[in-house]
C-alpha cells in the first residue's frame, strides 16, 4: 500500500516557539493531504485539508494563523505550529489521499508526531 | 454528514472471528462505507470500503445490510495485532473535491490471548 511518513516522530519545545512537522508521500503523488489532531484517549479531529499549490482549507474552530499549512509539492505538506503553548500538546497526524471515484478514495496516514510543549 | 454509531468496546478471543457492527441509518444512496483502524500510538490504517455488495480483502470482510442502514466488519481470525480502535466512516464530500473523514469514537477491540 501507499506509504506516508512524518518527521519528526516526537518533538518537545518551549512555550512560544514554533514547530514544523513534515508529511511526505513516499511512493505516490498526493494532490490532497489532510492534517488531524488527536488528544489522549480521544478520536482524531480533522484540522485542515491541504491542496497542492493552493491555500489550505481549515475546519471550523482551527486558527489558520496558528497552524500554518504549506503544500508546495505533490509529495510534501508541512504543518507549522506557531507560538506553541502547552494546550497545543497533542498527537498530530497527516494523511494523503489516493483518489478514486467519488466516495471511494482512500487516505493513507502517517505514523503521527507527538508534540509536547513545556 | 451522515452519522455512524458503533459500540464503544468489544472483546474477542484470539483466533476467533470478530464481528464489529456499525449503524448508519441516515446513509444516502451514494455514501460509501469506509472502515479504518488505529493501533496504539500509530496513525490510522485503511481497512476496507464498500457501497452495496459485500466486500473482501486480505485484511477483512465487509457485510452490508440490504437496506444499507448497517454494516459489519468481519475479522475472520483475530490476532493480538488486531487489537485497535476500529472506525466506521461515511466520507463527506466537500467542495474541495476530496472526501473528508470525520472520525467518531469507534470501537476499541481487545483481543484476549
Amino acid at each position: 500500500g501507499a506509504v506516508v511518513s512524518q518527521h519528526p516522530s516526537r518533538v518537545i519545545c518551549k512555550s512560544g516557539t514554533s514547530v514544523k512537522i513534515e508529511c511526505r508521500s513516499l511512493d505516490f503523488q498526493a494532490t490532497t493531504m489532510f492534517w488531524y489532531r488527536q488528544f489522549p484517549k480521544k478520536s482524531l479531529m480533522l484540522m485542515a485539508t491541504s491542496n497542492e499549490g493552493s491555500k489550505a482549507t481549515y475546519e471550523q474552530g482551527v486558527e489558520k494563523d496558528k497552524f500554518l499549512i504549506n503544500h508546495a509539492s505533490l509529495t510534501l505538506s508541512t504543518l507549522t505550529v506557531t507560538s506553541a503553548h502547552p494546550e497545543d500538546s497533542s498527537f498530530y497526524i497527516c494523511s494523503a489521499r489516493v483518489p478514486g471515484q467519488l466516495g471511494t478514495d482512500t487516505q493513507y496516514f502517517g505514523p503521527g508526531t507527538r508534540l509536547t510543549v513545556l | 454528514d451522515a452519522k455512524t454509531t458503533q459500540p464503544n468496546s468489544m472483546e474477542s478471543n484470539e483466533e476467533e472471528p470478530v464481528h464489529l457492527p456499525c449503524n448508519h441509518s441516515t446513509i444516502s444512496g451514494t455514501d460509501y462505507i469506509h472502515w479504518y483502524r488505529q493501533l496504539p500510538s500509530q496513525g490510522p490504517e485503511y481497512v476496507i470500503h464498500g457501497l452495496t455488495s459485500n466486500v473482501n480483502n486480505r485484511m477483512a470482510s465487509l457485510a452490508i445490510a440490504e437496506d444499507r442502514k448497517s454494516s459489519t466488519l468481519i475479522l475472520h481470525r483475530a490476532t493480538l495485532r488486531d487489537a485497535a480502535v476500529y472506525y466506521c466512516i461515511l466520507p463527506s464530500s466537500r467542495w474541495t473535491g476530496a472526501n473528508n473523514l470525520f472520525f467518531g469514537t469507534g470501537t476499541r477491540l481487545t483481543v484476549i490471548p
